[in-house]
């Protein structure tokens, strides 16, 4: 079975502080994205990432950075939290072009508060 | 911009009522369409994956349907259990690349 793993449920932290959400996965897979989910918007994709170093931004980007150093860690950075970024963020990993009919699997989900 | 629409928001049933809901989204440069169910405290986990217009796919009492030509596919649950509550998320994927656009979901309640 798939194992993605997000370092925290629950963070709390306050307005202009650095904030690192990791999330690793154990199944080689060459793909891995960040979302956040907001009641009644679904999930809104912020960055991904096809390789090793290779990152692109997603249609939320703003605020937001990555580093993928290794295959199978993708963090998310918060470089000066705002409270409009109080949101469940997502992670998830999936096959690249050669499987591209797989499915996405998640994590179980960060709830992030900035106070 | 692509837009990817569920209909409803959220569905009310009992248990043992049948219940479908709707995904429509863009009929050009079509790839693939996602299903997934995301139960309260645990993460989205994949139903299925469509690519082919016309496939329908079956798992369980879940089964789910696919138009590409007019953009819309259907999910379908027969008799509904409480276990079945969850938000659905359909996820569409274009050919120009890996990344999904999701809808914003369909709640669905069962009752006992």
């Amino acid at each position: 079975d798939v194992k993605v793993t997000q370092s925290s449920r629950y963070l709390v932290k306050r307005t202009g502080e650095k904030v690192f959400l990791e999330c690793v996965q154990d199944m080689d897979h060459e793909n891995m994205f960040w979302y956040r989910q907001d009641p009644g918007l679904g999930l809104r994709l912020i960055y991904f990432s096809y390789d090793v170093k290779m990152k692109e931004k997603g249609d939320i980007p703003e605020g937001y950075s990555v580093s993928r150093e290794k295959k199978e860690r993708f963090s998310l950075i918060l470089e000066s939290a705002s409270t409009n970024q109080t949101s469940m963020y997502l992670c998830a990993s999936s096959y690249g072009f050669s499987r591209a009919n797989q499915p996405q699997h998640f994590g179980d989900g960060t709830r992030l508060s900035i106070l | 911009i692509l837009n990817v629409e569920q209909s409803p928001q959220s569905l009310h049933v009992q248990e043992g009522d049948s219940t479908n809901f709707t995904c429509s989204f863009p009929s050009s440069n079509f790839y693939a369409l996602h299903w997934y169910r995301w139960e309260t405290a645990k993460s989205p986990e994949a139903l299925f994956v469509m690519t082919l217009n016309g496939d329908e796919k079956k798992k369980g009492r879940i089964s789910a349907t696919l138009n590409t030509k007019e953009g819309y596919s259907y999910l379908y649950i027969k008799g509904s259990q409480p276990e079945d509550s969850a938000t659905y998320l359909c996820a569409f994927k274009g050919n120009q690349g890996g990344k999904l656009i999701f809808g914003q979901g369909t709640e669905l309640s069962v009752k006992p």
